[in-house]
């Protein structure tokens, strides 16, 4: 079956820990997204990549890094830098980045800094 | 700059009825893509339905429709007869031409279908 998967499904992280959350697609999607969900809240974009080796900022990267240099994997990291980091992590693929293209998300990463 | 405003923060509904989820967006573009989106408890966002500016007809998928209203800016969600498992939060997002396919989403609405 094709789809997304990441993974964990939870993650508990130390302040002052960089961690990263894992994300992969086998629908041969060129682009690659990363979104932060706070509870109550809709989703505000981290960073997205359109091709492999290319990856643009969103509207909250601090704090965030990514790297794409296989086509199915888009990992995401979130360094000790980012002041708030527990929320809910979406991962989500395209097709292409014309405006009809849907993104499909995955089921996401809780992740929890104790 | 977009924008997407759903005014209902919590609706019910019977189980078997009808139900009209609104949204509104805001752009000076004219090309872009309306999309709804669910998101059970579970977390996952489970895409429903889209419209594209251009579309002369309203989308529909199953018991989803979309009530497209270009001149109005308008994009609500109808679900047809109601089930206990379309309790969830809906989310109202667009694109538009020339921005990487970045989608806005709305605040979201919760929707509880009552037995």
């Amino acid at each position: 079956d094709g789809g997304i998967t990441q993974s964990p499904k939870y993650l508990f992280r130390k302040e002052g820990q960089n961690v990263t959350l894992s994300c992969e697609q086998n629908l041969n999607h060129d682009a690659m997204y990363w979104y932060r969900q706070d509870p109550g809240q809709g989703l505000r974009l981290i960073y997205y990549s359109q091709i492999v080796n290319d990856f643009q900022k969103g509207d909250i990267a601090e704090g965030y890094s990514v790297s794409r240099e296989k086509k199915e994997s888009f990992p995401l990291t979130v360094t000790s830098a980012q002041k708030n980091p527990t929320a809910f992590y979406l991962c989500a693929s395209s097709p292409g980045t014309d405006f009809e293209d849907t993104q499909y998300f995955g089921p996401g990463t809780r992740l929890t800094v104790l | 700059a977009q924008k997407i405003t759903q005014t209902q923060p919590g609706m019910f509904v019977q189980e078997k009825e009808a139900v009209t989820l609104d949204c509104t967006y805001d752009t000076s573009d004219p090309s872009y893509g309306l999309f709804w989106y669910k998101q059970p408890s579970s977390g996952e966002m489970i895409f429903l339905i889209y419209q594209g500016s251009y579309d002369q007809q309203n989308a529909t998928e199953g018991r989803y429709s979309l009530n497209f209203q270009k001149a109005r800016k308008s994009a609500n969600l109808v679900i047809s007869a109601s089930q206990l498992g379309d309790s969830a939060m809906y989310f109202c997002a667009m694109t538009r031409r020339g921005y990487g396919q970045n989608f806005v989403f709305g605040p979201g609405t919760r929707l509880s279908v009552l037995p």
